[in-house]
């Protein structure tokens, strides 16, 4: 039972390129987050989904999309990366209730 | 939208103080209130939730008090370990079965 999983855990992006994170849980959790840490700005959600093939926006969508093909899988797009994408992307999970979210590892993503 | 302030932004307590953060939120809120603890290079982990109907919550050393009607809630560590030393983050349910969490305590505590 490996959880909620992330990858890549580290990723280095140049402005302009585009890329896709992955987050994978085993748990049959219906609800999936995707999250942006900041430092002193706590956890700021990005996109999330409530079901299989359902993704709404968060509180700072702008410059992501999201895709929930599978129900065990979540992706994250990064259309044009901008410097102002640096961050540790978490990625969550949750079963009935939001309160109880079960985190991956996180994904380092550094745009130059 | 939401708004959770936290406070305060970091503290440094000797083994065996209490730290005591706290949270407030300005908006109507859902469900349990929780609490993460997050270790570096690690994701957060729920520490502890509270019912809304309830005004302390207790779970080995951790306590969460509750002030639904000041739209409040704190997290007090007794007898706290350098084991404890992590960033803790406070989080609001909202509508939507979505949370939206505080700017975060990095707290050390000191042998």
């Amino acid at each position: 039972n490996a959880g909620v999983t992330q990858t890549p855990k580290f990723r280095v992006l140049k402005t302009g390129q585009s890329m896709t994170l992955l987050c994978a849980q085993d748990m049959n959790h219906e609800y999936m987050y995707w999250y942006r840490q900041d430092p002193g700005m706590g956890l700021r959600l990005i996109h999330y989904s409530v079901g299989e093939g359902t993704t709404a926006k968060g509180e700072v969508p702008d410059g992501y999309n999201v895709s929930r093909l599978k129900k065990q899988n979540f992706l994250l797009g990064l259309e044009s990366a901008a410097p102002s994408q640096t961050s540790v992307y978490f990625c969550a999970s949750s079963y009935l209730s939001a309160y109880e979210q079960f985190f991956g590892p996180g994904t380092r993503l550094t745009v130059l | 939208q939401q708004q959770v302030k936290q406070s305060p932004q970091s503290l440094i307590v000797q083994k065996g103080g209490i730290p005591i953060i706290n949270c407030a939120y300005e908006n109507t809120a859902f469900d349990y209130f929780p609490w993460y603890q997050q270790f570096p290079g690690k994701g957060p982990a729920l520490l502890i939730a509270i019912r809304p109907d309830v005004s302390e919550k207790k779970e080995g050393r951790f306590t969460i008090s509750f002030n639904k009607s000041a739209k409040q809630f704190s997290l007090h560590i007794m007898d706290s370990q350098p084991g404890d030393s992590a960033t803790y983050f406070c989080a609001v349910n909202n509508a939507g079965n979505m949370l939206t969490f505080g700017g975060g305590t990095r707290l050390m505590v000191k042998p």
